[in-house]
């Protein structure tokens, strides 16, 4: 069936360094994506979307890359701060975010301070 | 920025009870709520759409006997978990979808329900 799914589990990194947190999709039509990071205990907060018209947008220390030919993308953290530690899943949505949102698994980064 | 806002945050109920969770949009109007369980170490898992003034979408799996919704206003859907038992405890989910943004969705901070 369909399915958002990510290639790491879990991701340690040390603080200052950069972060990239990989997502795959297995629908082609999906044209609308985001990427949530959600602490324990709390609900999903947003942190950047991107549209299939896209392969690229930037946030604030954040990247998300959209590579459609492959179903893939990527959310990039720069200089990667204990504050950034959660679980991170990525959504993916069609007609242009009008169905709901399909969650891929997670990944969790912890920062190594 | 728009704010969703569940109520209440934790409640613990004892097997065969009702519990109703509240699900507000405090500062947009959301035509379409959608409501979600997450399982500890899981994802989220979206049980139903629910559209103002309309039935709930439910998804495959989903008893919509068992979970009623229900969004009588623009801002106010409700989640009750009838005849609770305890594979019902979860982290229960909702958010809204802007009237004015249809690409947006915003989350409330979830409703941790156990079951006892």
């Amino acid at each position: 069936g369909e399915s958002v799914g990510l290639h790491l589990p879990t991701l340690s990194v040390q603080e200052g360094d950069n972060s990239i947190i990989n997502c795959a999709y297995s629908n082609s039509a999906s044209d609308y994506f985001i990427w949530y990071k959600q602490e324990s205990g709390k609900g999903p907060q947003f942190i950047i979307d991107i549209r299939s018209n896209m392969d690229k947008r930037q946030g604030q220390r954040v990247t998300v890359l959209l590579n459609k030919t492959v179903k893939h993308l990527s959310l990039q953290i720069a200089a990667t701060q204990p504050g950034d530690s959660a679980v991170y899943f990525c959504a993916e949505s069609r007609d242009s975010g009008n169905t709901p949102l399909v969650f891929g698994k997670g990944t969790r980064l912890s920062v190594i301070a | 920025g728009a704010v969703v806002s569940q109520h209440p945050s934790r409640v613990i109920c004892k097997s065969g009870t009702s519990v109703k969770i509240e699900c507000r949009s405090l500062d947009f109007q959301a035509t379409t709520m959608f409501w979600y369980r997450q399982f500890p170490k899981q994802s989220l898992m979206l049980m139903a759409t629910s559209n103002e003034g309309s039935k709930a979408t439910y998804e495959q799996g989903v008893e919509k006997d068992k979970f009623l919704i229900n969004h009588a206003s623009l801002t106010l859907s409700t989640l009750t978990v009838t005849s609770a038992h305890p594979e019902d405890s979860s982290f229960y989910i909702c958010s809204a979808r802007d009237q004015g943004n249809r690409y947006e969705q915003y989350f409330g901070p979830g409703t941790r329900l156990t079951v006892t």
